[in-house]
C-alpha cells in the first residue's frame, strides 16, 4: 500500500489569490494523479502529474488554471490560481502502478472554500 | 465525462441489514474498484477486482462483476453505522495503473 501526506487538509481562500496544495508519497510511485470534487458531485480527474515534465490535462482544465509540479517519485504540488468561489472543491491527489497491484491510492483530499 | 453510474444514488437502512449498491460502466476495463468516502474527507479503497473475475469478498462486503453487462455491484452484509458513507465504483477505461473515472456514487445512511 501506500501513505499519503496531503497538505493543507483545508484552507479558506480569497477570491483572486493562489494555493498550493501538497502531495507526499512514503514510497517512489509510477503514477501520480489530481482530481477535483464539486461539493455534492464525484471525483473528476485534473491532471496526471508526470515525473520530469508537464502535467498531461484533461479536457477543461488548463495549466495556467491548475500548474502541477512533480520534481522527483514521491511529490507533486498542484496550484489553483486566480481562485474564485467556483474553484470551492476538495482536491485529491492519488498514485497508483504495478507496485501498488494497480490500486489507486488517495489523500485525504483539500478541502478548499473561496470567498 | 463519467463512466460509472451508481444505483441507487441514495440508500437508507438499518443496522443489521445488508446494503446492495449497483454500478455500470461504459467502456472496456482492467479494474474495477470500489472506495469509500466519509463526509467529505479522502477515499478509501474498499476493494479492486479484475475483469476475468467475477466474485470477490473482503470481510463483510462482497463484489460481483458482469462484464458482458458492464456492470458491477458491492454488496455490504449486516450493516452498521459506520458504514454511513459515500460509496465510489471507478474503472481504468481499460488499462491498469491509469487515472479512474468515477461512478457518481450511493450515498448510505445506516441508522441504528
Amino acid at each position: 500500500s501506500a501513505v499519503i501526506s496531503q497538505k493543507p487538509s483545508r484552507d479558506i481562500c480569497q477570491r483572486g489569490t493562489s494555493l498550493t496544495i501538497q502531495c507526499q508519497v512514503d514510497s517512489q510511485v509510477t503514477m501520480m494523479f489530481w482530481y477535483r470534487q464539486q461539493p455534492g458531485q464525484s471525483l473528476t480527474l485534473i491532471a496526471t502529474a508526470n515525473q520530469g515534465s508537464e502535467a498531461t490535462y484533461e479536457s477543461g482544465f488548463v495549466i495556467d488554471k491548475f500548474p502541477i509540479s512533480r520534481p522527483n517519485l514521491t511529490f507533486s504540488t498542484l496550484t489553483v490560481s486566480n481562485m474564485s468561489p467556483e474553484d470551492s472543491s476538495i482536491y485529491l491527489c492519488s498514485v497508483a502502478g504495478e507496485d501498488l497491484k494497480n490500486i489507486q491510492y488517495f489523500g485525504a483530499g483539500t478541502r478548499l472554500s473561496v470567498l | 465525462s463519467q463512466q460509472g453510474e451508481e444505483d441507487p444514488q441514495a440508500l437508507s437502512i438499518q443496522e443489521g441489514e445488508n446494503a446492495t449498491m449497483n454500478c455500470s460502466y461504459k467502456t472496456s476495463i482492467n479494474n474495477l474498484q470500489w472506495y469509500r468516502q466519509n463526509s467529505g474527507r479522502g477515499l478509501v479503497h474498499l476493494i479492486l477486482i479484475r475483469s476475468n473475475e467475477r466474485e470477490k469478498h473482503s470481510g463483510r462486503l462482497r463484489v460481483t462483476l458482469d462484464t458482458s453487462k458492464k456492470s458491477s455491484s458491492l454488496l455490504i452484509t449486516a450493516s452498521r453505522a459506520a458504514d454511513t458513507a459515500s460509496y465510489f465504483c471507478a474503472t481504468d477505461a481499460g488499462q491498469a495503473g491509469t487515472a479512474l473515472i468515477f461512478g457518481k456514487g450511493t450515498t448510505l445512511s445506516v441508522s441504528s
